[in-house]
Formats: C-alpha cells, sequence, structure tokens
C-alpha cells in the first residue's frame, strides 16, 4: 500500500497522560499535515511541514501540542496532559512531489483519540 | 480567513433520486476548490477538484460539480444516486494566497435507501 499510513489507529488514554501519533506520507510528497476532526465537524487544520520545516501552526495547537518531522519523512504529533477535550479523530495529510499532484491532499485513515 | 458552509447536514433519499450538496465559501482570492468523499468506515478520499479553467469538473463515480465564482458556490451533484453512495461529503477551499491548508465544511451525512 503506497498511501498515507497513521498508527495507532485508535487510543485511549486517561486524562494527562502524554500521547504520541506517527504518520508515514506517500513517500515523494515533500509536505505533510495534521487535522483534527471531531463528531460531526468537518476537518480542523493543525499544522503543516514543508520537508522537515514547519511552516504553520494554527491557533488550535495549543502549548501542548506539538508536532515534529526530524528527517523530512514520517512525522509525530505528540499531545501531553491529554483532556477529554482533545478527544478527536487526528488525520494526516500530504501532497507535493514528481508523481501524483501537488495540490491534491492524501489523507490517511486517521487515530481516533479517546480521553477518559 | 476563509470559511467554507455546507448547507445541509443529513439528507436522505431513494435510489436512482438526483443529488445535490451545496457548498459556499469566503474567500476573496484565488481558491482551489474539493470534494472529498468519506465512506462509512474508510478514509476522506478526493472525489473531484477544481483549479482553473471550466468551471463544471467531473469526478469519480459520476459525480461532478460546477464552481460559480459570482456566488462562491461549488454544488456537488449526481443525477442518479445508488446505495452505495451512502458517505459523508466534505467541501474544501485551498486559498492560494494563505499557505496550502484545507479549511473544511461540516460535511453532509448522505444516506441512500435501497
Amino acid at each position: 500500500d503506497t498511501g498515507v499510513s497513521q498508527d495507532p489507529r485508535h487510543k485511549i488514554t486517561k486524562r494527562g497522560q502524554n500521547v504520541t501519533f506517527r504518520c508515514d506520507p506517500i513517500s515523494e510528497h515533500n509536505r505533510l499535515y495534521w487535522y483534527r476532526q471531531t463528531l460531526g465537524q468537518g476537518p480542523e487544520f493543525l499544522t503543516y511541514f514543508q520537508n522537515e520545516a514547519q511552516l504553520e501552526k494554527s491557533r488550535l495547537l495549543s502549548d501542548r501540542f506539538s508536532a515534529e518531522r526530524p528527517k523530512g519523512s514520517f512525522s509525530t504529533l505528540e499531545i501531553q496532559r491529554t483532556e477529554q477535550g482533545d478527544s478527536a479523530m487526528y488525520l494526516c495529510a500530504s501532497n507535493g512531489g514528481t508523481v501524483m499532484s501537488t495540490d491534491t491532499q492524501y489523507f490517511g485513515p486517521g487515530t481516533r483519540l479517546t480521553v477518559l | 480567513a476563509q470559511s467554507v458552509s455546507q448547507h445541509n447536514h443529513h439528507v436522505i433519499l431513494s435510489e436512482a433520486a438526483s443529488l445535490e450538496l451545496g457548498c459556499n465559501y469566503s474567500y476573496g482570492g484565488t481558491v482551489n476548490l474539493f470534494w472529498y468523499v468519506q465512506y462509512p468506515g474508510q478514509h476522506l478520499q478526493l472525489l473531484l477538484k477544481y483549479f482553473s479553467g471550466d468551471p463544471l469538473v467531473k469526478g469519480i463515480k459520476g459525480f461532478e460539480a460546477e464552481f460559480i465564482k459570482s456566488k462562491f458556490s461549488f454544488n456537488l451533484r449526481k443525477p442518479s444516486v445508488q446505495w452505495s453512495d451512502t458517505a459523508e461529503y466534505f467541501c474544501a477551499v485551498n486559498a492560494r494566497a494563505a499557505g496550502n491548508k484545507l479549511t473544511f465544511g461540516g460535511g453532509t451525512r448522505v444516506l441512500v435507501k435501497p
């Protein structure tokens, strides 16, 4: 499968714990995006990378959230001291490169986070 | 900042009926427009997109959408739906001058009854 992959697919945690999600983009894509989707809503932009540089962060991304893409390939999204309001589906998308359209974003299956 | 509005939250229709989902956006500059679909248990998939040129774009599975710049609209249509079109549909906008992020509408859940 050459699509965007995310791990884990589901995460249940207790309030106050830290969690980390991983995204592997389509291999030739140099741009990677994180979105958050809550029930009944469309995805909301969180942040994006071009190669290893984090170029934009949404106001939604509080200080408890941090994202990295150290080698310009996979990315991690960490949430510290989770709160119940962090429960959502966290989506990763990628685009850019020479093979596919440079503007269409291709989405992964998401990581569903439940904070108890 | 750009925003996207989808008028219908839920649509229920029978097979062979025609479908039209409304999408309006607010942004004064040049935009790229997308419709994504999420089938039950699956991830978001691109249905169709508009970047430039012919404002009537055709996508997969018989869907089409028309960009009307004067109305800031990008409505999705399908002349005859099938049960397999049951899904959630999202309109999204990428404002070219505002970077690469997508702004999504709230989605429309479509249920097609067999």
